[in-house]
């Protein structure tokens, strides 16, 4: 069964201070994988793309990693914001043939940043 | 910016009430999808379309119907709505050539 898991569950950390989103999956066929930014009560908008061949990818203060071979992805975002306040979610498509494809969501990271 | 749109952002009904959360995009997509979201908790997928006339359900049963009539309009309709059904709906529609989720900002539904 394909699976997303996020870590930590929940994150509080001092504006200005670095911080460490996890992603493990076990989904296959893998096709790509994405890290949305969800602000409460929006709706999720797309941060990074990861494809196979890729390990690193940045977008502004956020970077997002790729270790295909251990199935797990990182987003680290530099220098927080309390903008940065949000849920995110990591979600891994696998390509089930056809020219289709299945999205199995993580549950996501919730973080706080404070002042 | 994403082209995905849903009416009403809030809503706030009696039980048995008839309801129709509205979904439309404008970047001609085929593919849409509608989630359902409890509050900190995850996405579930509960309808998606492949395109006009394609309706399937998704991972989590859901009393509710949707319908694809037209390329941009995905909506969703409960017949008689409970307080079980208040949570939050996302709608969604994918650009087929990268793959990539577009969201539309949620309808929030209360069933008093």
């Amino acid at each position: 069964k394909n699976q997303v898991e996020q870590s930590p569950q929940s994150l509080i950390i001092l504006e200005g201070k670095n911080c460490t989103l996890q992603c493990n999956y076990t989904v296959s066929p893998f096709s790509n994988l994405r890290w949305y930014k969800q602000d409460t009560g929006r709706g999720p908008v797309s941060l990074t793309i990861m494809t196979f061949s890729e390990n690193t990818k940045s977008n502004g203060r956020y970077t997002a990693t790729l270790d295909a071979d251990t199935k797990q992805s990182s987003l680290h975002i530099t220098a927080s914001q309390l903008s940065d306040s949000a849920s995110y979610i990591c979600v891994v498509s696998a390509n089930s043939g056809a020219g289709s494809y299945q999205l199995t969501f993580g549950k996501g990271t919730k973080l706080s940043v404070i002042p | 910016e994403a082209d995905i749109y849903q009416t009403p952002r809030y809503l706030v009904i009696g039980t048995g009430k008839k309801i129709t959360l509205e979904c439309s995009q404008t970047m001609g997509h085929d593919k849409m999808y509608w989630y359902q979201q409890d509050p900190g908790m995850e996405l579930h997928l509960i309808h998606y379309s492949y395109g006009v006339n394609s309706t399937e359900k998704g991972d989590l049963s859901s009393e509710s119907t949707v319908s694809r009539i037209r390329t941009e309009h995905f909506p969703l309709t409960l017949e008689s709505a409970r307080p079980s059904h208040t949570s939050q709906y996302l709608c969604a529609s994918r650009d087929q050539n990268t793959g990539e989720l577009f969201f539309g900002e949620g309808s929030r539904l209360t069933v008093l």
